[in-house]
């Protein structure tokens, strides 16, 4: 079974408007992580925004937001007035808690979003 | 310098060549990983080094080698390669004291096409 779920594999959005992208996850962990990456088509992957299992309050960063749901185990990325630039690859990423040191990020397979003017 | 370098960035190689990947983290990080990200899949996860240790290794075959020196850098050695490890390697850093909300940081990746 897939750990991270991204089931847009493309949306489309206009300038100045705002966009959800959609992740769901699953983990049988009390404690994890959850990251949101773009990746621009020059293939760097640039981190956006973090949310913890325990935060009570949903993650903000400037025009992103994290609209986290628990008891769903989703945690859709928001972008508020997209503009041109934010026409990228958009990945979510799961660490589960572990004891160990070095634990890896689980990828979903990313959504494709596209901002036209 | 700052964040985290790859290079070269570009890459072709032939399958009886051998070459290397350079990875740089100039973030004080203790932790360092390389990935695979071909057309249309997830990120896979290669190889995970903490304070030079090699922690993980996700089943890779043995064509890739790599090297972690110090917690600064991190190569992948590459030799007979296939065409089908074609692919987007990225490198990522990490504090990584084993809390959850540790944040990797990446790399440009290097695109590597293998003929």
């Amino acid at each position: 079974a897939q750990k991270i779920t991204q089931t847009q594999p493309g949306m489309f959005v206009q300038e100045k408007e705002a966009v959800t992208l959609d992740c769901t996850y699953d983990t049988s962990d009390q404690s994890y992580g959850l990251f949101w990456y773009k990746q621009p088509s020059s293939g760097e992957m640039i981190f956006l925004i973090y949310q913890g299992s325990y935060d009570e309050q949903n993650a903000t960063e400037g025009r992103y937001s994290l609209n986290f749901q628990k008891a769903r185990k989703s945690a859709n990325l928001v972008i508020s007035a997209s503009q041109l630039g934010d026409s990228a690859m958009y990945f979510c990423a799961m660490r589960e808690g572990r004891d160990q040191a070095g634990t890896a990020l689980i990828f979903g397979k990313g959504t494709t979003l596209s901002v036209s003017s | 310098e700052t964040g985290v370098t790859q290079t070269p960035r570009h890459l072709v190689m032939g399958m009886t060549n051998k070459k290397s990947l350079k990875c740089e983290q100039h973030l004080g990080h203790n932790a360092m990983y390389w990935y695979k990200q071909s057309a249309k899949k997830p990120l896979e996860l290669m190889f995970v080094y903490n304070f030079k240790e090699q922690t993980e290794n996700n089943s890779v075959p043995s064509r890739f080698s790599p090297e972690c020196p110090n917690s600064s850098h991190l190569f992948l050695h590459l030799h007979t390669l296939q065409p089908e490890d074609s692919a987007l390697y990225l490198c990522a850093s990490s504090q990584d004291w084993g809390g959850v909300e540790d944040t990797q940081y990446f790399g440009p990746g290097t695109r590597l096409t293998v003929l």
